[in-house]
C-alpha cells in the first residue's frame, strides 16, 4: 500500500529525491513520515508531516532536508541535498495514526560516484 | 535526543518457547513506545503501541509492558514465522528515535 520510487544511485554532493505513492485505506492516516536505515546509524526518523501541515525535520539533518505531501494525490516526496556516503541507506516512508502502522518495502539509494 | 538500547542484540530461541526483550531509555518516557518485527526485504510490521496495546491483528502471543525508561517485548510460544529482528521506538520526544534491534533467531 506504500511504494517508495527514486534512483538507486546518487553521486556525491548531489540531491536524492525520492517519493512515496499510498494506495488504499492507508491514506487516511495522520502522520506521513521518511525513516533510513544503514549499518552505521540503524534506523533513524528524517521527517514526517502530521495532517497534512508543516514538515518537522530530524535536527542531524534539517539544514538538508525538504518533506513535501500532496494530500489529494496521496504521495509524498523527500529531497536530501550535498549528499555524502553516509547517506547512502534504504530509505522507508511510513504513514501512521501515532506509531507507523504501514510502512513501504524500502529503497536502496547508494551515494557513489 | 533519546538513545534506546536494545537486549540482547540476538535471542537464539527454539520454536514454541518464548522470548523476551529488552528496551531500556536514555531518559524516562511517557507510554509512547512501541515493537515493530522486521524480516529481511519486508516492510516493518508495528506490534505493539503506547508499550502494552497490541495493533490491529497481532496475536495475543506478542506483548507488552514496562514504563519509565525500561520496556519489555514478550513473545509465547514462538513460531517459525516470528524469527525475525525485532525494533522499539519512542515517540515521547522529536527525533523520535529506534532500539538498534534484537535479532531472534532459531536455536
Amino acid at each position: 500500500q506504500l511504494r517508495e520510487s527514486g534512483p538507486g544511485l546518487v553521486r556525491p554532493s548531489e540531491t536524492l529525491s525520492l517519493s512515496c505513492t499510498v494506495s488504499g485505506g492507508s491514506a487516511r492516516k495522520t502522520y506521513w513520515s521518511w525513516i533510513r536505515q544503514s549499518p552505521g546509524r540503524g534506523m533513524e526518523f528524517i521527517a514526517y508531516i502530521y495532517n497534512g501541515g508543516s514538515a518537522n525535520y530530524n535536527p542531524s539533518l534539517k539544514s538538508r532536508v525538504t518533506m513535501s505531501a500532496d494530500m489529494s494525490k496521496n504521495q509524498f516526496s523527500l529531497r536530501l541535498t550535498s549528499v555524502t556516503a553516509a547517506d547512502t541507506a534504504v530509505y522507508y516512508c511510513a504513514l501512521g495514526s501515532w506509531l507507523m502502522d504501514f510502512w513501504g518495502r524500502g529503497t536502496l539509494v547508494t551515494v557513489s560516484s | 535526543e533519546i538513545v534506546l538500547t536494545q537486549s540482547p542484540v540476538t535471542l537464539s530461541v527454539s520454536p514454541g518457547e518464548r522470548a523476551t526483550l529488552s528496551c531500556r531509555a536514555s531518559q524516562s518516557l511517557r507510554k509512547d513506545l512501541g515493537w515493530y518485527q522486521h524480516k529481511p526485504g519486508q516492510a516493518p510490521r508495528l506490534l505493539i503501541y503506547d508499550a502494552s496495546k497490541r495493533a490491529t491483528g497481532i496475536p495475543a502471543r506478542f506483548s507488552g509492558s514496562g514504563s519509565g525508561t525500561d520496556f519489555t517485548l514478550t513473545i509465547d510460544s514462538l513460531e517459525p514465522g516470528d524469527f525475525a529482528i525485532y525494533y522499539c521506538q519512542q515517540r515521547d520526544y522529536w527525533p523520535w528515535t529506534f532500539g538498534q534491534g534484537t535479532r531472534v533467531d532459531i536455536k
